[in-house]
């Protein structure tokens, strides 16, 4: 089984831009969660799609979106980039609550 | 709240030394699941083991061995006979079943096994 996918692996952003990253999750998942990881913050929760509708949400601000699409693919969007959005972008993917989440490779977002 | 600690920030051993990753966490609800998973340097998250609030049982899966005690709120992971291989970043992570598949990840391990 083909294991989770992210896309771009890096990215190169400038203050102000947007970015739109893509995740595809192991196939029959239908749970997609989005992590940041910094340095200075560790791991963070950003948010969770299960069958299209996001279930729980992290203490991240608006300019930090998602959407999961009919085949669980998801995607995230971040606008008006800062540069305190530099970080390793982790997408996980499970069959459900409770049960052992996936994660991918990571997006490397640097934004300058 | 929930909260995941790791107290130790770095540990460095011999190859073939055993090293115990310790984890703390804090949680008010009686329901909960803990995960440890291993971030190689390429910097995928590995899923290491899951286990939930009513199972005490320790269990081991070939060098690996996890303790789990709720008297004390730890799940400690011990690697037995390390091997290079093993130098990695590792965090112990809390699921709490109100809020879904969220994670709450300690800081976690640096982990070096020097040959």
């Amino acid at each position: 089984k083909a294991g989770v996918t992210q896309t771009p692996r890096y990215l190169i952003k400038t203050r102000g831009q947007q970015v739109t990253l893509s995740c595809s999750p192991i196939s029959g998942h239908r749970s997609v969660s989005w992590y940041q990881q910094t340095p200075g913050q560790g791991l963070q929760f950003l948010f969770e799609y299960f069958s299209e509708t996001q279930r729980n949400k992290g203490n991240f601000p608006g300019r930090f979106s998602g959407r999961q699409f009919s085949n669980s693919r998801s995607e995230m969007n971040v606008s008006t980039l800062e540069l305190g959005d530099s970080a390793l972008y982790l997408c996980a993917s499970s069959l459900d609550s409770p049960y052992e989440q996936y994660f991918g490779p990571g997006t490397r977002l640097t934004v300058t | 709240a929930q909260k995941v600690t790791q107290a130790q920030t770095e540990i460095s051993v011999v190859e073939k030394e055993d090293v115990t990753l310790d984890c703390v966490y804090e949680t008010r609800d009686t329901t909960y699941y803990l995960f440890w998973y291993k971030q190689p340097p390429s910097g995928e998250l590995v899923f290491l083991i899951r286990r939930n609030s009513f199972d005490e049982q320790n269990e081991i899966s070939g060098r690996y061995s996890w303790n789990f005690q709720k008297s004390t709120s730890s799940f400690n992971f011990t690697i037995t006979a390390s091997q290079v291989v093993d130098s990695a970043v590792y965090f112990c992570a809390l699921r709490v079943m109100e809020y879904g598949n969220k994670l709450v990840f300690g800081a976690g391990t640096i982990l070096r096994v020097k040959s």
